[in-house]
């Protein structure tokens, strides 16, 4: 069984700062992970994706996170927010194999942009 | 096309009425899924369909129909809802358990509001 911890679920950073959310996993198998934005009364647009490989993913919008299997953790960063990038985020997790096909989802965190 | 469309984009319905919500996607996925997703919360997995066979149910009652008549299009009907069925319905699709990859694609939603 999978599960996610977003830690903190409301983040407030200035523009041009860099943006750090956190995720943390639970995974009996070796898991996908996943990040999602959600802009309001939208549907869940994929950020960036660790299947395999290369623990460093990037992403679109300038968006990466790095797979670290040690500390079961998938952060999301940023170097330098913008005030589009406000919304909210949702680190998600699945198996393999048919497992692929049951998401577990993080509880969300609201990332605010402050001007 | 990388695209899900989603009908209608809200729905208002009585607790007597049948409505349907509809999902289309043309980018030849063989899973398709319908979440529900309340305020600030995370959606939740309802049904997932799989080479056009339901695979999974999350123990979703019965007032919720999924179909799939082909491998394109799914539909979620609706039929003596409550008020707390209100929520944002997403439809998602993915290649499928045999393509490896596992990102689902996400729908605008519909928002359905019973009254």
């Amino acid at each position: 069984a999978q599960s996610v911890t977003q830690l903190g679920s409301h983040v407030s950073v200035s523009e041009g700062a860099l943006v750090l959310l956190r995720c943390n996993y639970s995974s009996s198998v070796p898991p996908y992970l996943f990040w999602y934005v959600q802009y309001p009364n939208q549907g869940l647009q994929l950020l960036l994706k660790y299947t395999t490989g290369a623990t460093l993913v990037k992403g679109i919008n300038g968006f990466e996170a790095e797979f670290k299997k040690s500390e079961t953790s998938f952060h999301l960063t940023k170097p330098s927010a913008h005030m589009s990038d406000a919304a909210e985020y949702f680190c998600a997790v699945s198996g393999r194999g048919q497992g692929a096909q049951k998401l577990v989802f993080g509880q969300g965190t609201r990332l605010t942009i402050n001007p | 096309d990388t695209e899900v469309t989603q009908t209608p984009k809200h729905l208002v319905m009585g607790m007597t009425n049948k409505k349907s919500l509809k999902c289309e996607q043309h980018m030849g996925h063989r899973a398709m899924y319908w979440y529900k997703q309340k305020a600030k919360k995370p959606p939740e997995l309802m049904f997932v369909y799989s080479y056009e066979k339901l695979s999974i149910n999350e123990s979703v009652p019965s007032r919720f129909s999924p179909e799939c008549p082909n491998s394109s299009l799914l539909n979620l009907h609706l039929h003596a809802l409550q008020p707390e069925d209100s929520a944002l319905y997403l439809c998602a699709s993915s290649l499928g358990p045999a393509g490896g990859l596992a990102e689902q694609y996400f729908g605008p939603g519909t928002r359905l509001t019973v009254t």
